[in-house]
């Protein structure tokens, strides 16, 4: 089966500098890769998600990039303000249901 | 998207008890499943609710200690039975509305503590 890991596993930047998110897979036929945002409390919230017919996708401050050869995937926060603190989980499938990463603790400190 | 409800949100319990966690979502959906999340830890799934048949699990959970139900293509209950402290979690109910890998959105939760 698919297996998912997630790298870091916290991460702190400064408000305004970039952060960077990446997670491998191992199964070839994974086809669909979204990205969700859970902050403390709340139900994880899908911020962004990217096909295997496409390299990479952008939405304002975040993008995703899609590298099927490698096997990897990334997500990109720019211009980072302290309502970014979360934690994000990467996950993949092929067909439902969804395989997570372990998440990523999200800093970003004002 | 959908909008989920899930309920109760939270709960304090006794070991040994069992409780049903219900999830309802304001529109037909095609797929319904149900996650744990375990207190600073990733989501894992439990099962994949079918309607009409019996829930699909994944390894390590069984039907016995986690027996779910859908009856409709809006409605999902997981009970947690005979509980220990280790069943203390936030159990997620997830839903994809059209079928063809398409997105999952979550529910918000259900935090449960065993005493």
């Amino acid at each position: 089966g698919e297996n998912v890991e997630q790298h870091p596993s916290t991460l702190s930047v400064q408000e305004g500098d970039s952060a960077v998110i990446k997670c491998t897979y191992s199964d070839s036929a994974s086809n669909y890769f979204p990205w969700y945002k859970q902050e403390l409390g709340k139900r994880p919230q899908l911020i962004i998600d990217i096909r295997s017919n496409v390299g990479e996708k952008k939405d304002q401050r975040i993008a995703v990039t899609l590298n099927k050869t490698a096997k990897h995937f990334s997500l990109h926060i720019t211009e980072t303000q302290p309502e970014d603190s979360a934690v994000y989980f990467c996950a993949a499938s092929e067909v439902t249901p969804l395989v997570f990463g372990k998440g990523t603790r999200l800093s970003v400190i004002a | 998207s959908a909008v989920i409800s899930q309920k109760p949100s939270r709960d304090i319990c006794q070991r040994g008890t069992s409780l049903t966690i219900q999830c309802q979502v304001d529109s037909q959906v095609t797929m319904m499943f149900w996650y744990r999340q375990q207190p600073g830890q990733s989501l894992t799934l439990i099962a994949t609710a079918n309607q009409g048949s019996e829930a699909t699990y994944e390894s390590g959970f069984v039907i016995d200690k986690f027996p779910i139900s859908r009856p409709n293509l809006t409605f999902s209950t997981l009970t947690v039975s005979n509980m220990s402290p280790e069943d203390s979690s936030i159990y997620l109910c997830s839903v994809e509305e059209s079928g063809g890998n398409q997105p999952q959105h979550f529910g918000d939760g259900t935090r449960l503590s065993i005493l």
